[in-house]
C-alpha cells in the first residue's frame, strides 16, 4: 500500500525566502506525481505534475523535482509572497489504480 | 474553458438521512474521482468513473456509492449517514488519453457535508 509523507508539516517564512518542501513515498510504481495548493475550506489546484519518466517541472517560482528510485519529490518555492500562504499537498499517482494517495500537507505562512 | 463544479456547496444533514452530491466534470473530460477530505484522515481515495463504468473504489463501506452520467456528469450518494461523514468531498476530472495520457486531476470546489 503507497503511503506518502510530508515534512514539514507546517512551515513559516519571511517574505522572500526561498524554501523547499519535501515528499516521500513508499512505492517507487508510481504513474506521475502532483503538486497541489490548498486554501482553507476551499479545494485543490494544481500546480505541477510530473510523469514518471520525467525528473522536474517548473511554473513560474515554482520547481518540483522527482526521484523515483528513492521515492522522493521536492517543491521548491522561490521569492516567497504572503499570497503564498497554503496548505501544500503532494499526491501520487499509482500505476494501476487511476487514484491518487495524498501526503498530509505541508502548511506555509509567509510573514509579510 | 469552465473548470469542476460541484453542488451543493455545502449541506447539512441529521444521522440516518441520505445525501446526493453531484460534479460536473471539465468539458471533454471524462474521468471523475471522488474524494473525502476530513482533520483526522486527510484525503481518502472513495471512487473513479470512466464512461460510465466504476472502475476504481477505495476502501469505503456500501453506504458510499456513486454513479456517472452519459454526459461525464457523476454523483455521489451516502446512504445512513453518520456523525463521522461530516467532511469536505471532493470531485476531480481528467482527460485520460484525451489529456495526452498525463491524467493530471483537476478538483472542484469541494461539497461541505455536516451531519448532525
Amino acid at each position: 500500500k503507497q503511503e506518502v509523507t510530508q515534512i514539514p508539516a507546517a512551515l513559516s517564512v519571511p517574505e522572500g525566502e526561498n524554501l523547499v518542501l519535501n515528499c516521500s513515498f513508499t512505492d517507487s510504481a508510481i504513474y506521475n506525481l502532483q503538486w497541489f495548493r490548498q486554501d482553507p475550506g476551499k479545494g485543490l489546484t494544481s500546480l505541477l505534475l510530473i510523469q514518471s519518466s520525467q525528473r522536474e517541472q517548473t511554473s513560474g517560482r515554482l520547481n518540483a523535482s522527482l526521484d523515483k528510485s528513492s521515492g522522493r519529490s521536492t517543491l521548491y518555492i522561490a521569492a516567497s509572497q504572503p499570497g503564498d500562504s497554503a496548505t501544500y499537498l503532494c499526491a501520487v499517482g499509482d500505476t494501476g489504480r487511476r487514484a491518487l494517495t495524498f501526503g498530509s500537507g505541508t502548511r506555509l505562512q509567509v510573514q509579510p | 474553458k469552465a473548470g469542476v463544479t460541484q453542488t451543493p456547496r455545502y449541506l447539512i444533514k441529521t444521522r440516518g438521512q441520505q445525501v446526493t452530491l453531484s460534479c460536473s466534470p471539465i468539458s471533454g473530460h471524462r474521468s471523475v474521482s471522488w474524494y473525502q477530505q476530513t482533520p483526522g484522515q486527510g484525503l481518502q481515495f472513495l471512487f473513479e468513473y470512466f464512461s460510465e463504468t466504476q472502475r476504481n473504489k477505495g476502501n469505503f463501506p456500501g453506504r458510499f456509492s456513486g454513479r456517472q452520467f452519459s454526459n461525464s456528469r457523476s454523483e455521489m450518494n451516502v446512504s445512513t449517514l453518520e456523525l463521522g461523514d461530516s467532511a469536505l468531498y471532493l470531485c476531480a476530472s481528467s482527460g485520460g488519453l484525451a489529456g495526452g495520457g498525463k491524467n493530471e486531476q483537476f478538483f472542484g470546489p469541494g461539497t461541505r457535508l455536516t451531519v448532525l
